[in-house]
């Protein structure tokens, strides 16, 4: 099973600054790599597949890169509705596809 | 749109059944992969299993913690999925979600999610 690792835990930034989030596999999952932004009560919503492509309707501010084990999530200029909690993916070896443990991004 | 809506959640005792099912509009629901994904109370995301969409004839896969206690089945002319659970446990307790990724023969990534059902397992 390939575990997830997302760092840190909680992440406080202020509006308007930028944030950057780690995601880390136990072994090379290529590019198959997806965010995924969940405020509360709601469902997660799709951000980022590919590592790198932004799913629909995503603004540009988010932006996703890295391959093999090391990815990053990346919100320039954080907006008010930007604080969440954000889960990473993995779907290149299954079953299971797994989860990160996510990162809560809150206001400093 | 696409359109995902989970029913028939709420309370169970421990050891009892209960079968979720997943309505879906918006799109040719034979030609894509279902998955569940449940979320415990305050905790993270995990993935439950899903079922292959034609022309994998409904191929499943399932996590280890529900295999051979669930079991995922699609009817393909109501573009209904369905999470039968049986033998239920406390651990069972959570939200679950059903999605829809952009593959027919694995789950992939969630692109649509439904708004998710709460399944809670207690005596």
């Amino acid at each position: 099973e390939v575990v997830m690792t997302q760092s840190p835990a909680t992440l406080s930034v202020s509006p308007g600054d930028r944030a950057t989030l780690s995601c880390r596999a136990s072994q090379t999952i290529f590019s198959n790599l997806a965010w995924y932004q969940q405020k509360p009560g709601q469902p997660p919503r799709l951000l980022i597949y590919g590592a790198s492509t932004r799913a629909t309707g995503v603004p540009a501010r988010f932006s996703g890169s890295g391959s093999g084990t090391e990815f990053t999530l990346t919100i320039s200029s954080l907006q008010s509705e930007d604080f969440a909690v954000y889960y990473c993916q993995q779907y290149e070896n299954w079953p299971p596809y797994t989860f990160g443990q996510g990162t809560k991004l809150e206001i400093k | 749109e696409v359109h995902l809506a989970e029913s028939g959640g709420g309370l169970v005792q421990p050891g009892r059944s209960l079968r979720l099912s997943c309505t879906t509009s918006g799109f040719a629901f034979g030609d894509f992969a279902l998955t569940w994904v449940r979320q415990a109370p305050g905790k993270g995301l995990e993935w439950v299993g899903f079922i292959s969409g034609k022309p994998s004839a409904g191929r499943t896969e399932y996590a280890a913690s529900v295999k051979g206690r669930f079991s995922i089945s699609r009817d393909d002319s109501k573009s209904i999925a369905y999470l039968q659970m049986n033998s239920l446990k406390t651990d069972d307790t959570a939200v679950y979600y059903c999605t829809r990724g952009p593959y027919y023969d694995s789950s992939g990534y969630c692109d649509y999610w439904g708004q998710g059902i709460l399944v809670t397992v207690s005596s």
